[in-house]
């Protein structure tokens, strides 16, 4: 069964302070990983889509990463209107459905 | 282009009610998909729907149904609510060519339902 994972559950930072967050997954098969933003009481926004290990995205100050277990979510110097949850998740080969994880929900203080 | 519409935007309604849940696609997404979100159990799959027939669905119970029309636009339907039914419901919209299993989803704002 697919499953995904993500780490921290929450990250506090300084306005400038950079850090990454995490999603490990395991799937039969990977078509395609997908990155999340969402704010509170909204639907999630799309951010990346990611097809194969080796492959990075990037959008202003986020950059999307893969390998074949993970995704990383780099930040680089973030701003207080970057604080969301950030939701990972992965389609299988064999399935039509994302599977997600719980999310990260990152706070970034002025 | 519009984004993916979902109304109501909140609902209250009591056990044993039902309810019914609309979403309108981005224009040209064939692909609707319905998932729940709730604080204990995150973001969880419902079913898809493309051209008009469900082509995958979740681990819920009989009780959540849902139909596409011709024109894509989709509504989910929940009967007997129970007080766990409580949850944003979120609607997501998908181009698909020729068929094939569908790529990135776009969310609507999502329906707020309480049961009380």
């Amino acid at each position: 069964e697919d499953q995904v994972t993500q780490s921290p559950e929450a990250l506090r930072l300084q306005e400038g302070e950079s850090s990454s967050l995490n999603c490990s997954y395991t799937v039969s098969g990977l078509r395609g990983l997908f990155w999340y933003r969402q704010d509170p009481g909204k639907g999630p926004e799309f951010l990346f889509t990611l097809y194969s290990a080796g492959e990075e995205k990037e959008k202003e100050r986020l950059k999307a990463t893969l390998t074949k277990k993970e995704s990383f979510l780099h930040i680089t110097a973030p701003k207080p209107e970057d604080s969301a949850t950030y939701l990972c998740a992965v389609q299988g080969l064999n399935n039509n459905d994302m599977r997600f994880g719980a999310g990260t929900r990152l706070t970034v203080k002025p | 282009k519009a984004g993916v519409t979902q109304t109501p935007r909140y609902l209250i309604k009591t056990r044993g009610q039902q309810v019914t849940l609309s979403c309108s696609p981005i224009s040209g997404h064939r692909s609707v998909s319905w998932y729940q979100q709730t604080p204990g159990q995150g973001l969880q799959f419902l079913f898809e729907y493309f051209s008009e027939t469900q082509r995958n669905k979740g681990n819920f119970p009989g009780r959540f149904s849902g139909r596409q029309f011709s024109n894509s636009r989709s509504e989910m339907n929940v009967s007997t609510l129970e007080l766990g039914d409580s949850a944003l419901y979120l609607c997501a919209s998908s181009l698909v060519v020729r068929g094939a299993f569908q790529e990135t989803q776009y969310f609507g704002p999502g329906t707020r339902l309480l049961v009380l």
